[in-house]
């Protein structure tokens, strides 16, 4: 069973703030690790798709950088808006086949609320 | 973007019943989709696996016999949950992966309550 841990389950930041979330995976067989970003009723809408150790990428005023050797990626938050509010889930590929979809494991997500 | 809808949102039962729940990919073609479901403050785990016209595999603890999924087009998956129970209580999510571009995508979710 492979360990996806993200940390803290759940923040409460004030409008401005800039913020920042871990995801954990297990660093041997890695493949992939996925960024979405999930609004209540809504489709889990994909942010990033890291593949590269020291790989550092950026949209707008979210960024994420990934480290496969210890087995962690960083979601940063520039300037945090309510809209940012949601639930922030990564999850991991294992090195099977050569696909970079299908066997998602996912962590619990951290609940972002940015208050304004 | 991509579009994939789910029916219903939500849905209550009785125990015993059957309920199904429809996936499309509104603007393009899946030849593959995995069904995941996700328990109260649980992550997200993948249930099973459907190529398009083939059986799928169901991942270990998932009984095929009760999550019945039909993939018969390009466009539409079903999950059946045959017989309820109250423990089947979950958060139902379809996965469609874009035939072109190989792009996972994901439904909103279907949230079943079984009385």
């Amino acid at each position: 069973i492979l360990n996806v841990e993200q940390s803290p389950q759940s923040l409460h930041v004030q409008e401005g703030d800039s913020t920042n979330f871990t995801c954990s995976f297990p660093s041997s067989n890695f493949y992939a690790l996925h960024w979405y970003r999930w609004e209540t009723a809504k489709s889990p809408e994909a942010l990033f798709v890291m593949t590269l150790n020291g790989d550092e990428k950026k949209k707008g005023r979210i960024s994420a950088t990934l480290n496969t050797k210890e087995g962690y990626s960083y979601l940063y938050i520039k300037g945090s808006q309510p809209e940012d509010s949601a639930t922030y889930l990564c999850a991991f590929v294992a090195n099977a086949g050569g696909t970079s979809y299908g066997k998602l494991t996912f962590g619990q997500g951290t609940i972002l609320t940015v208050h304004p | 973007g991509a579009v994939v809808s789910q029916h219903p949102s939500r849905v209550i039962c009785k125990s015993g019943t059957s309920v199904k729940i429809e996936c499309r990919s509104l603007d393009f073609q899946a030849t593959t989709m995995f069904w995941y479901r996700q328990f109260p403050k649980q992550s997200l785990m993948l249930m099973a696996t459907s190529n398009e016209g083939s059986k799928a595999t169901y991942e270990q603890g998932v009984e095929k016999d009760k999550f019945l999924i039909n993939h018969a087009s390009l466009t539409l998956s079903t999950l059946t949950v045959t017989s309820a129970h109250p423990e089947d209580s979950s958060f139902y999510i379809c996965s469609p992966v874009h035939g072109s571009t190989d792009t996972q995508y994901f439904g909103p979710g279907t949230r079943l309550t079984v009385l």
